[in-house]
């Protein structure tokens, strides 16, 4: 399977506990997304790379969230602190850089904090 | 304050009859407009894009109507098929901004009674 990997799939946590989640793109990709989901709603992006740079941060992105993408493949999305309104989807998305792009959506990693 | 809103929280059609699902955005600057198809427990999956140069897109069953004087497109699906039962999203982007973010409607869950 040559599509966008995210691990784990579901993660249960108690308030305050960091967790991290992990993305792999498709490899030829050089841009990458995380977006957060939450129930009856579409995704919300929260920031982006090309390459190994973050592009963009959105203002949902919290101090408590980190994401990198050290070597430009895979990318990893830290939550410390988690808090109850943290519980939702976190879904990674890679593309290419052109100017009609697609994005191509892994299978999300749904976080769940007690 | 959405920029991309999906009225119609849910949508049932018979199988073999046509399918039509509505997207309306308020930020003029959007020039990029994609449908995505997401099943439980999988990311969304791309459908079909258009670029506001076209008002037509077309592949297999799937076409995008977009009227740019009315903010407005739609995605038509003929004739539906069982397999068609997913939530679909509308997004949008500002290709002048390319690699940004994409901005998403909150879903239209469609089912296709057989």
């Amino acid at each position: 399977d040559t599509g966008v990997s995210q691990n784990p799939r579901h993660k249960i946590t108690k308030r305050g506990q960091n967790v991290t989640f992990r993305c792999d793109p498709i490899s030829e990709h050089n841009r990458l997304y995380w977006y957060r989901q939450t129930l009856g709603q579409g995704p919300e992006f929260l920031t982006y790379f090309q390459n190994e740079a973050q592009l963009e941060k959105s203002r949902l992105l919290s101090d408590r969230f980190s994401a990198e993408r050290p070597k430009g493949s895979f990318s990893t999305l830290e939550i410390q602190r988690t808090e109850q309104g943290d519980s939702a989807m976190y879904l990674c998305a890679s593309s290419l850089s052109v100017q009609q792009e697609t994005q191509y959506f892994g299978p999300g990693t749904r976080l769940l904090v007690l | 304050d959405q920029q991309v809103k999906q009225n119609s929280p849910s949508l049932s059609v018979q199988e073999g009859r046509i399918s039509i699902l509505n997207c309306d955005y308020t930020n003029s600057m959007f020039d990029y407009f994609l449908w995505y198809k997401k099943y439980p427990a999988e990311g969304p999956t791309f459908l079909i894009s258009i670029s506001s140069i076209k008002d037509k897109n077309e592949d297999g069953r799937f076409t995008v109507f977009l009227n740019k004087s009315a903010k407005h497109l739609s995605l038509h699906i003929v004739p539906s098929q069982p397999g068609d039962s997913a939530v679909y999203f509308c997004a949008a982007s500002a290709l002048k901004n390319y690699g940004q973010n994409f901005v998403f409607g909150p879903g239209t869950r469609l089912s296709v009674l057989p």
